[in-house]
């Protein structure tokens, strides 16, 4: 079936370091959107990504979307201890039955001071 | 705009009770929801599409006798948990999608279900 993988697993970085977590998908995907949880919490959305190569910026957060739509990355520069939480991307898959998202592994950020 | 909401936040529940969630998309129609679980610290994984006025389609390896979904309307789809264990208990979270919009979902708040 279709599969989402993320790297890392976790990551623990010191406040003021940057961090990116890598999305890979073994299906080409419609979209990909890009989601936080924080601890507890249920999953936010942050952004969708559609063209091929697209890279969009919210603030200290990097989107980029692979020129073959099967990878993401998401890029946050200088960490603030608020970024913690786990990072999500969600592949949108169009198939027979519909457009279903599949969620990746997700990736844990920890930021320590 | 585009609020999910689902009820309760959090529940438990003797083993071999039934459990219902309602996911209830609050200012929009949803002609479709999704059926999502998340076990600790692990992804969410759709368990269901249900779309309004017609059976859902579940995903590979979920019971449909045991999760019973129910799409009566535009705004309302219900999970209920039949004969629950323990392994059942986990985060179930629901998403709606926007007639006419595909490609965008939102996700509710999540229901936390133990099963002692």
């Amino acid at each position: 079936g279709q599969q989402v993988m993320q790297i890392p697993q976790y990551q623990h970085v010191q406040e003021g370091e940057d961090f990116t977590t890598y999305c890979n998908s073994s299906t080409t995907l419609s979209n990909i959107q890009w989601y936080k949880q924080r601890p507890g919490g249920h999953p936010v959305f942050l952004i969708q990504l559609v063209k091929s190569g697209e890279v969009k910026k919210q603030k200290r957060l990097t989107f980029q979307f692979g020129e073959a739509k099967k990878n993401s990355s998401l890029h946050i520069t200088a960490t603030q201890t608020t970024d913690v939480g786990t990072y999500f991307c969600a592949g949108l898959i169009l198939t027979g039955g519909g457009n279903k998202l599949t969620f990746g592994t997700g990736t844990q950020l920890k930021v320590e001071l | 705009g585009a609020v999910v909401s689902q009820h309760p936040s959090w529940v438990i529940c003797k083993s071999g009770t039934s459990v219902k969630i309602e996911c209830r998309s609050l200012d929009f129609q949803a002609t479709t929801m999704f059926w999502y679980r998340q076990f600790p610290k692990q992804s969410l994984m759709l368990m269901a599409t249900s779309n309004e006025g017609s059976k859902a389609t579940y995903e590979q390896g979920v019971e449909k006798d045991k999760f019973l979904i129910n799409h009566a309307s535009l705004t309302l789809s219900t999970l209920t948990v039949t004969s629950a264990h323990p392994e059942d208990s986990s985060f179930y979270i629901c998403s709606a999608r926007l007639a006419g919009a595909p490609h965008e979902q939102y996700f509710g708040p999540g229901t936390r279900l133990t099963v002692t």
